[in-house]
């Protein structure tokens, strides 16, 4: 079935070291999105791809970096997480239109833990 | 940036009982979605409202979009314990990227048997 894995789906960081969360899709959606989801509130977006070009949002912090390396995969990386940065990491991807949204599919998750 | 403000936060029905979640925008909306996410699970696409005025149905639900696409309901009728979640409105400002959604705050529902 086509759909959008991450991995791993637990992952425990001591603060400051580094953490890179992966995401990959079967869907072959050209658009690929990284929320964070904290306990109780809304997934914020925290930036997206439309192919390789890269879109952050105004907000995110710059310890909040990604890479899309080809259609499939897209990683998220934090460089030095945090306390605060404890969270539901979310993937998700859609088709794109440039004047019309479409659904976003979602990953099951990864549930970061800072230590 | 785009606020879509969601209400309520919570709510507690009896199983059979109807249940209404609300959305509102101060500015224009493109569109709007629905998602509904377990508990520890992820958010799942539940429809899309494109037109002012537009209603939706899907079995016990029934999604709105108001004429001046600025607001959005979403009524279950008849609740049942599957119900149970959190439910989101996203929308797409008509002035931002058709990219970006921009999340409710969500209403958990808590459906008592």
């Amino acid at each position: 079935d086509a759909m959008v894995i991450q991995n791993p789906r637990y992952q425990v960081t001591q603060f400051g070291k580094p953490v890179t969360l992966s995401c990959s899709q079967t869907l072959n959606h050209n658009v690929m999105y990284w929320y964070q989801q904290k306990s109780s509130q809304a997934p914020k977006l925290l930036f997206h791809y439309y192919d390789k070009d890269f879109n952050n949002e105004a907000d995110t912090p710059d310890n909040f970096q990604s890479r899309r390396p080809n259609t499939s995969f897209c990683f998220l990386d934090i460089r030095s997480p945090g306390l605060g940065d404890a969270a539901m990491y979310l993937c998700a991807t859609s088709r794109d239109h440039t004047a019309y949204s479409y659904e976003q599919y979602f990953g099951p998750g990864t549930r970061l833990t800072v230590t | 940036g785009q606020q879509v403000m969601q209400i309520p936060q919570y709510q507690h029905v009896q199983e059979g009982e109807d249940f209404t979640t609300y959305c509102n925008s101060s500015t224009t909306l493109s569109n709007i979605q629905w998602y509904k996410q377990r508990p520890g699970g992820h958010p799942v696409f539940l429809i899309q409202l494109v037109k002012s005025g537009e209603v939706k149905k899907q079995k016990r639900l029934t999604f709105q979009f108001g004429e001046a696409k600025k607001n959005s309901s979403l009524h279950i009728t008849a609740t049942q314990t599957t119900d149970v979640g959190t439910y989101f409105c996203a929308a797409t400002s008509s002035s931002g990227s058709a990219r970006q959604l921009t999340f409710g705050s969500g209403t958990q529902l808590t459906v008592l048997p």
